[in-house]
Parts: C-alpha cells; sequence; structure tokens
C-alpha cells in the first residue's frame, strides 16, 4: 500500500533559522512527488513536484529534493509568513486514477 | 488564488439531511477530485473524474455520490449525513490525468 509519513509533525523556528522537513514514501512506482502549502481553513497551495531521485527545485526560501526513500524541504532563512502547514504527497503509476496520497504534515511556527 | 471555485463556503445541517457540494475547475482543466481533510485523518481522496467520466474511487462511503458535468464543473452529493461526516471538503483539478493538482478554497461542512 502507498504511504507518506512527515516529518516532524511540529517545527518551531526563529527567523533566520534554517531547517529541513522530511517526507518518507512507499509507493509501487512513483509518477510524481508533490508538496504543497496549506495555511489555517484554506485550500493547500501547489509548490513543487519533483519525479526523479536527484531531481532538486528551489522557490525563494525554498528548496525540495527527492530520493528514492524520501524528500525534504529545506528552509532557508525562514520568515514569519512561511509559517504554514507544509504537505507532501504521492502519485503512483500502479493506483487507480492519478490521485494524491498525503502524508499528514508539518506544521511550522516562524517566530521573529 | 488558485482559479478553482467552490461553493458553498460554510454549510451547516442536521444528522439525516442531504447537501451537495459544487466545484468549478480552472479553466481548461479536464481532471476534477474531490478529498476529504478532517483532523484526525488528513487529506483523504475521495473520487476522481476526467472529461465527465469516473476515474478513480478513494475511500469514498456509499452515502456519497458525485458526478461531472459536460462543462466540466463537479457536484459532490452526501446523504444520511452522520456527525463523523464533519469536515472541509476540497475539489481539485489538473490539466490531464499526471500534472499538479490545484485546490479549491473547501467548503466547511458541520454536521449537528
Amino acid at each position: 500500500e502507498d504511504q507518506v509519513t512527515q516529518s516532524p509533525e511540529a517545527l518551531r523556528l526563529q527567523e533566520g533559522e534554517s531547517s529541513s522537513l522530511n517526507c518518507s514514501y512507499t509507493v509501487s512506482g512513483l509518477r510524481g512527488l508533490f508538496w504543497y502549502r496549506q495555511d489555517p481553513g484554506k485550500g493547500p497551495e501547489f509548490l513543487f513536484t519533483l519525479y526523479s531521485a536527484g531531481e532538486e527545485k528551489e522557490k525563494e526560501r525554498l528548496k525540495a529534493t527527492l530520493t528514492k526513500k524520501e524528500s525534504f524541504l529545506h528552509i532557508t532563512a525562514p520568515k514569519p509568513e512561511d509559517s504554514a502547514t507544509y504537505l507532501c504527497a504521492v502519485q503512483g503509476f500502479n493506483q487507480a486514477g492519478t490521485a494524491l496520497i498525503f502524508g499528514k504534515g508539518t506544521t511550522l511556527s516562524v517566530s521573529s | 488564488d488558485s482559479g478553482v471555485t467552490q461553493t458553498p463556503k460554510h454549510l451547516i445541517t442536521a444528522t439525516g439531511q442531504r447537501v451537495t457540494l459544487r466545484c468549478s475547475p480552472r479553466s481548461g482543466d479536464l481532471s476534477v477530485y474531490w478529498y476529504q481533510q478532517s483532523l484526525d485523518q488528513g487529506l483523504q481522496f475521495l473520487i476522481q473524474y476526467y472529461n465527465g467520466e469516473e476515474r478513480a474511487k478513494g475511500n469514498i462511503l456509499e452515502r456519497f455520490s458525485a458526478q461531472q458535468f459536460p462543462d466540466l464543473h463537479s457536484e459532490l452529493n452526501l446523504s444520511s449525513l452522520e456527525l463523523g461526516d464533519s469536515a472541509l471538503y476540497f475539489c481539485a483539478s489538473s490539466i490531464g490525468l499526471a500534472n499538479e493538482q490545484f485546490f479549491g478554497p473547501g467548503t466547511r461542512l458541520t454536521v449537528l
């Protein structure tokens, strides 16, 4: 069964204190791994798609990387506006349809 | 703003009732997905439509049904509602089958 586990569940950082969020996955044939940001009571906002091990993508203070078993979301010099829940999801080749299987997320709090 | 619209934003109803949630995908997107988000379960896939046809089912109860209309908007029907159906319901859309999905703002359903 395809599965996604995110750690830590919650992370508190000071402004400017860089860190990484982890997403471990098991999937029978990875079609894609997706990162989303979700603010309380809002819909998830798309950040990145990664397709193969070794791939990296960057956007402002965020950088996503992918290996065969996990993905990392690196946050460099975070600001309070980066506070949100970050969701990781996978899409597999061997599943019916192309739905996303989500982890439970990491809730990031950045204080000034 | 993702371009995906959902109505209503909030819905409060009683146990045993039936409700309909509506979703309009981004212009040009053919695939529509419905997800349920509760505090303990995270984001769970319910059902997918592609260009009017049902593509895949996830953890969707028999009391729930959905359809995608010729203009590509979709409706999710929830009947015989129970307290445990209280959750955020999100619609997402994508251009094709394996592309990134863009989420709407969600409908918050409260069953009393």
